[in-house]
């Protein structure tokens, strides 16, 4: 069945201009997460749906980073004014919302801010 | 807050060597302990899980202990192949807010 899907794969953008990163969960996943990976970094938790609500958006970097997710299936994930420090891979998961439930991770879109 | 730290690579070997990746953690209450992995391409997968001290989670000959009194769980296999080269992550979940906290990652890579 379908994965995770996550586009586009590869974004450059200039800096200071604004960029949205789409995440299309595995149907039927109620929970949704973004993540980070910088060069060298290991994964920095950024926001977590589950359903619609984001009960926890404590991981997003600034005010200019935001998300959300409609109809209990796709998210985006929008960074505003972008800054070079804001190149990273950026990886969203789903899983089924329960109690151990695996994640499911998309192959992340890398995003550089030249 | 929680944290799990695990072992700086990368770790480079040969065929049929054995392989052991630590992973410490910190965290309040009674985590769930998961490792993921990421092959070349491709995105992170679990490879196992221990959601209780003293489980041992195991897929693909690896092998991880949840260890209470050392707040552990290493990762490890008796012989690697080539195709186990990959970046290993060691992650923990409060089971509250079912949030996985990861480590930096280990970057394996098997000789033939």
């Amino acid at each position: 069945g379908a994965g995770v899907s996550q586009s586009p794969s590869n974004k450059v953008t200039e800096k200071g201009k604004d960029v949205e990163l789409r995440c299309d969960p595995i149907s039927g996943h109620t929970a949704l997460y973004w993540y980070r990976q910088s060069l060298g970094q290991g994964l920095e938790f950024l926001i977590y749906f589950q359903g619609n609500s984001a009960p926890d958006k404590s991981g997003l970097p600034s005010d200019r980073f935001s998300a959300e997710r409609t109809g209990g299936s796709v998210s985006t994930l929008t960074i505003q004014r972008t800054q070079q420090e804001d190149s990273a891979v950026y990886l969203c998961a789903s899983s089924l919302g329960l109690v151990n439930s695996p994640l499911h991770f998309g192959n992340g879109t890398r995003l550089t801010v030249t | 807050g929680d944290s799990v730290t695990q072992m700086e690579g990368p770790v480079t070997l040969s065929e049929e060597a054995f392989l052991t990746i630590n992973c410490t953690y910190t965290a309040t209450g009674y985590p769930s302990l998961f490792w993921y992995v990421q092959y070349p391409g491709e995105g992170l997968q679990l490879l196992l899980k221990a959601t209780k001290a003293d489980d041992k989670g195991s897929n693909k000959g690896f092998e991880a202990t949840y260890r209470k009194e050392t707040t552990s769980f290493h990762l490890e296999k008796g012989s690697v192949q080539v195709s186990d080269s990959a970046v290993y992550f060691c992650a923990l979940s409060d089971r509250i807010d079912y949030k996985l906290s990861f480590g930096a990652g280990t970057t394996v890579t098997v000789r033939a």
